[in-house]
Parts: structure tokens; C-alpha cells; sequence
């Protein structure tokens, strides 16, 4: 009954690969969230999606692509991968139709870039 | 745009000892405020939120953190430390300049926690 999952929960793989994460949250919200964790620990959005909308794209390469099949999945597609897109990456969800609503995270996904 | 700044990268204290953890805001308006904790090779949880309803707010696991307005402070507290409190903790704020859509995080602070 978890209530945001992510896959996989490792992912190593090489430079000039192309991969993807998969997020899906059982709370009923109506946004998800990509955030990326780097080795300081530090947190930063990447997207945001309400209803299959996309809202917020951050400064981000265009290497990376979300997409939102509906509002309970949000998967994170990354081409050409890089060695500095080493990092943890969360998927996280909210009611943003409720004013202040918290975001829930799952448990994140380590990317290793060889 | 409003942030966050969480004054210490590390925090130590010993177990029994009250924990602070400080959290400042910048916004213009008062913000939706919360603390979040992180357990090693896990996801956040959240831990207690600041939503205008009450200045003190009760979290789990035994802590809470005040707003006040006048110092733009959210700081947590606990009265006394356990083993199992040690984590990275997080102060995060949603605020008008972005049309509380987007949840900025401070840098965080990692509790110590020695015997």
C-alpha cells in the first residue's frame, strides 16, 4: 500500500546511455513532482505535472523528458546520460488544489553514471 | 522568490540533550512552512507543517517547531534527543511568489546523535 513508488530503486549504467524511472502515487493527487538530490544533499525541482499538464519545467537539459500517461504516473526518460547526472532522484505528489498541501516523496532512485 | 536558510550543515548533540534545528524564510507574505526529515537511503517524510492555523505546531515523533513572524523563523525543536532522530532534516517554504506551487527546500541539516 505504498503510497508513492518509484522504479527502480538502483539504476548504474553507462555515459551515452539512454534510461527512465517510473513514479506512481495511490493518493488520489492531482500533481507530481521530479526532484533531484545531489551529492550535498541538496534538493531541487525539476517538474512539475497537475492532471497530465506539465507546470513547472525548471532549467533543465532537454536530455531529460517526463511524461505523464495519467495523473497517478509521472516517469522521468533521461537520453544520453552524463556522468553529472549522477544523483538521487525523487518523484513526489501533492494536492495543490488544497492551498499549502505537502508534497509526499518516494523512497528515490540512485543513478550511477559510469 | 522566497527561500529558505537552514543555519548549521551539521548539528551534534547528545542523546537526552533538547535539539534545535533553525529554519529562516524570506517572503513577503507569510508563507506555508514545513519540516521534512530523511533517513538514510530513504524518501522525505514529513514531519510537521505551518499552514497559519496555530504560531506552535506538533509534529511526530515529538517535535515541533513555532513561526514567528517577527524573527521570519520556523525553527524545530525537541525536547530530547534519541539514537533514532539521526537524520537530515529539511525546512521547506511554498510561497506567494510562485503561487504556492512550488515547494523550495533549504540545504538541510544533519542531526548527530551521540550516546
Amino acid at each position: 500500500d505504498t503510497a508513492v513508488s518509484q522504479t527502480p530503486k538502483y539504476l548504474v549504467t553507462q555515459m551515452g546511455n539512454d534510461k527512465s524511472i517510473k513514479c506512481e502515487q495511490n493518493l488520489g493527487h492531482d500533481t507530481m513532482y521530479w526532484y533531484k538530490q545531489d551529492s550535498k544533499k541538496f534538493l531541487k525541482i525539476m517538474f512539475s505535472y497537475n492532471n497530465k499538464e506539465l507546470i513547472i519545467n525548471e532549467t533543465v537539459p532537454n536530455r531529460f523528458s517526463p511524461k505523464s500517461p495519467d495523473k497517478a504516473h509521472l516517469n522521468l526518460h533521461i537520453n544520453s546520460l552524463e556522468l553529472g547526472d549522477s544523483a538521487v532522484y525523487f518523484c513526489a505528489s501533492s494536492q495543490q488544489s488544497a492551498e499549502g498541501s505537502p508534497l509526499h516523496f518516494g523512497n528515490g532512485t540512485r543513478l550511477t553514471v559510469t | 522568490a522566497q527561500s529558505v536558510t537552514q543555519l548549521g550543515s551539521h548539528v551534534s548533540v547528545s542523546e537526552g540533550a533538547l535539539v534545535l534545528l533553525r529554519c529562516n524564510y524570506s517572503s513577503s507574505v507569510p508563507p506555508y512552512l514545513f519540516w521534512y526529515v530523511q533517513y538514510p537511503n530513504q524518501g522525505l517524510q514529513l514531519l510537521l507543517k505551518y499552514t497559519s492555523a496555530a504560531t506552535l505546531v506538533k509534529g511526530i515523533n515529538g517535535f515541533e517547531a513555532e513561526f514567528k513572524k517577527s524573527e521570519t523563523s520556523f525553527h524545530l525543536t525537541k525536547p530530547s534527543a534519541h539514537m533514532s532522530d539521526a537524520a537530515e532534516y529539511f525546512c521547506a517554504v511554498y510561497g506567494p511568489d510562485t503561487g504556492y506551487s512550488t515547494l523550495t527546500f533549504g540545504k538541510g541539516t544533519m542531526l548527530l546523535v551521540s550516546p
